[in-house]
C-alpha cells in the first residue's frame, strides 16, 4: 500500500519569503511521486513529478522538490514566494511511472502569501 | 484541446434523490479516473477506466455508485439514493496509457450539496 503525508495544512509565508511544504511517503514499492496545486473552482494542475531519473526535480511557477529516499520525503520549495502562489498543494503517490494508475493523495497544503 | 470538461459544475439535491454526473475527457486519453474530494481532504480514488474496461474501484466505494464509459469517450457517474455524506467535490481526470504515458488531468469538477 502507499500513502503520503503533508504536515501543515495551512502554511504562511510572507511576499519574497521560501516557501517549504513537506511530503512524506510510504510505499513498499518504488514510489512515484507528484505535487498537484489546486486554485479556487479549479481542477488539479501538476507541478512537478518524480520518476527516479533525478532526485532534485524541477517544475513549472519556479518550484522544485527533492526526493530524499533516507527520509522518505519529497519536500516542496520555492527559493521566493509570489502572491500568484496561494493555493492549495497535494502531493500525491502512484504506482505507475507516469502517474497513469490511481493516485492516492495527501490532505494538503493551504498556502497563504503575506504581502 | 480544451481540456478535460464536467457537467454540471454545481448540484443540489435532496437526499435519497438520485444524480449523475458527467465527465468528457481530453480526446485522444485512453484513460479516465474519478476522485472525490470533501472538505479539507485531498482528492479519494474512486475508480478508473481504459478505454470502455473499468479497471479498477476503489473498495471504499459503495455499491450505490457506479460509474460507466460505454464508448471508450465520455463516462458517467451516478450516485443512488444519495445522502449527506455524499456531498463533496467529484473530480475527473484522463491520461494516455501507452508508448510515452503521461499524466493525470484534471477537470473543474463537479460540487454535489445533499440537504
Amino acid at each position: 500500500a502507499q500513502s503520503v503525508t503533508q504536515l501543515g495544512s495551512h502554511v504562511s509565508v510572507s511576499e519574497g519569503a521560501l516557501v517549504l511544504l513537506r511530503c512524506n511517503y510510504s510505499s513498499s514499492v518504488p514510489p512515484y511521486l507528484f505535487w498537484y496545486v489546486q486554485y479556487p473552482n479549479q481542477g488539479l494542475q501538476l507541478l512537478l513529478k518524480y520518476t527516479s531519473a533525478a532526485t532534485l526535480v524541477k517544475g513549472i511557477n519556479g518550484f522544485e522538490a527533492e526526493f530524499k529516499k533516507s527520509e522518505t520525503s519529497f519536500h516542496l520549495t520555492k527559493p521566493s514566494a509570489h502572491m500568484s502562489d496561494a493555493a492549495e498543494y497535494f502531493c500525491a503517490v502512484s504506482p505507475s511511472l507516469f502517474g497513469n494508475e490511481k493516485l492516492t493523495f495527501g490532505t494538503g497544503t493551504r498556502l497563504t502569501i503575506i504581502p | 484541446d480544451t481540456g478535460v470538461s464536467q457537467d454540471p459544475r454545481h448540484k443540489i439535491t435532496k437526499r435519497g434523490q438520485n444524480v449523475t454526473f458527467r465527465c468528457d475527457p481530453i480526446s485522444e486519453h485512453n484513460r479516465l479516473y474519478w476522485y472525490r474530494q470533501t472538505l479539507g481532504q485531498g482528492p479519494e480514488f474512486l475508480t478508473y477506466f481504459q478505454n470502455e474496461a473499468q479497471l479498477e474501484k476503489s473498495r471504499l466505494l459503495s455499491d450505490r455508485f457506479s460509474a460507466e464509459r460505454p464508448k471508450g469517450s465520455f463516462s458517467t457517474l451516478e450516485i443512488q439514493r444519495t445522502e449527506q455524506g455524499d456531498s463533496a467535490m467529484y473530480l475527473c481526470a484522463s491520461s494516455f496509457s501507452g508508448t510515452g504515458g503521461d499524466e493525470q488531468y484534471f477537470g473543474p469538477g463537479t460540487r454535489l450539496t445533499v440537504t
